[in-house]
């Protein structure tokens, strides 16, 4: 089974900030990689799929990179609506959709 | 678009079988580019996949649960179900449905998971 990981598990940035969330697999995924946010008691909602596509309707300060094994969600300008917690998902691999353990994201 | 709403009891006996429906409205289970599946998230820790169903009946399942879980689609209701046996303490959780959708993205096909439902909460206990 292909294990991801995410670092680091939580952060607090200030509005305006730069915010870096790296995901890692435990073997090649190619590009084959999505992120969720998810507000508390609140669905997971798709930001970025096949590791840099942005989702429609999602704001433009949310992008992805990466392939392989290494991957990261970019927040290029942090705002308070952002505070949330994001996970990646594997889709290379099934029957097992992983996702990763999560990143809080607070906004100071 | 495309909604999702989940159905069941939100208490279920330890031992006993849980059972969830989603329904679905504002298009049809038997999109041919829809995988059915189905996510849960006990308290306080992170999601975790629990499988799919296609249209066609065809199963896709997470080997940690896959001797206690049965996934059907109903497309005369346009539903898909769930179905965990045996369950324990550890079960209980927030379930949701979601849709993976396969798309074709620079000549490759990708999954992801685009419309959830709101979730249910079930617990497990006697």
């Amino acid at each position: 089974d292909i294990q991801m990981t995410q670092s680091p598990s939580s952060l607090s940035a200030s509005v305006g900030d730069r915010v870096t969330i790296t995901c890692r697999a435990s073997q090649s995924i190619s590009s084959h990689l999505n992120w969720y946010q998810q507000k508390p008691g609140k669905a997971p909602n798709l930001l970025i799929y096949a590791a840099s596509s942005l989702q429609s309707g999602v704001p433009s300060r949310f992008s992805g990179s990466g392939s392989g094994t290494d991957f990261t969600l970019t927040i290029s300008s942090l705002q308070p609506e952002d505070s949330a917690t994001y996970y990646c998902q594997q889709t290379y691999s099934t029957p097992l959709f992983t996702f990763g353990p999560g990143t809080r994201v607070d906004v100071k | 678009q495309v909604q999702l709403q989940e159905s069941g009891p939100g208490l279920v006996k330890p031992s006993e079988t849980l059972s969830l429906t989603c329904t679905v409205s504002g298009g049809s289970v038997s999109s041919g580019s829809s995988y059915w599946s189905w996510i849960r998230q006990p308290p306080g820790k992170g999601v975790e996949w629990i499988g799919y169903i296609y249209y066609s009946g065809s199963t896709s399942y997470n080997p940690s649960l896959k001797s206690r879980v049965t996934m059907s689609v109903d497309t005369s209701k346009n539903q898909f179900s769930l179905k965990l046996s045996s369950v324990t303490a550890a079960d209980t959780a927030v379930y949701y449905c979601a849709r993976a959708y396969k798309a074709l993205v620079k000549n490759y096909y990708y999954y992801y998971m685009d419309v959830w439902g709101k979730g249910t909460t079930v617990t497990v206990s006697s």
